[in-house]
């Protein structure tokens, strides 16, 4: 069964604090992603991973960053967490290829108090 | 960068009725074409996409694709109420990174 796991499902955290984002996928997909969704402004690409340490900017990778060392694993981490950062957080993977479909996570709702 | 949006940004059609999304794309280059549905608290899941100009239709679901437009729709024909979902759009120009729409909130009501 392809599946994407992200965990936390929902997390609340202090301003400064760090934060770490979790995602597995068990479809050796090579391609995986971070977005982030907004009311009003859709889903926003931070950050793509084309394989294991093989990492690159989104639009909007100001203040986090990613780790990937298997290649069902993407990490996302937010060091210093700012309010601006309170959203629903969503991993994707895909085969690689530009025609490929993405397979999304559940989300995790960060909440930055 | 790519600028993707869509119309209408919500939208209520009784149950039987035929509902039409729209999206509009500014990169002339974009190749490859999405719509996803996203069900309230869930995942964005793929629904249909197209690669060439035309028409491509999968059971209540109709995909168009103009290019020369800049424009791709998606129509759903008998709109169901479990068809009540959040439809986002989404471009690629052909370096993995995909271009989202806002969306549409489409409600069907009973």
């Amino acid at each position: 069964d392809m599946k994407v796991t992200q965990m936390p499902r929902y997390l609340i955290k202090r301003m400064g604090e760090n934060v770490l984002l979790e995602c597995g996928q068990d479809m050796s997909h090579e391609t995986m992603y971070w977005y982030r969704q907004d009311p009003g402004l859709g889903l926003q690409l931070i950050y793509i991973s084309y394989d294991v340490d093989s990492n690159s900017e989104g639009d909007i990778p100001k203040g986090y960053r990613v780790s990937r060392k298997k290649r069902e694993h993407f990490s996302l981490i937010l060091d210093s967490a700012k309010t601006n950062q309170t959203s629903v957080y969503f991993c994707a993977s895909s085969l690689g290829g530009s025609a490929e479909t993405l397979y999304f996570g559940s989300g995790t709702r960060l909440t930055v108090l | 960068q790519q600028n993707v949006q869509q119309s209408p940004e919500s939208l209520i059609v009784p149950e039987g009725a035929r509902t039409s999304l729209n999206c509009t794309f500014s990169d002339s280059a974009s190749q490859y074409f999405w719509w996803y549905r996203q069900h309230s608290g869930k995942a964005p899941k793929a629904l249909m996409s197209i690669f060439s100009n035309g028409e491509k239709e999968e059971g209540r679901f109709t995909i168009h694709l103009n290019k020369a437009s800049l424009h791709f729709s998606l129509h759903i024909r008998d709109s169901q109420p479990s068809d009540s979902a959040l439809y986002l759009c989404a471009v690629n120009t052909g370096y993995q990174n995909f271009y989202f729409g806002k969306g549409t909130s489409l409600t069907v009501i009973p």
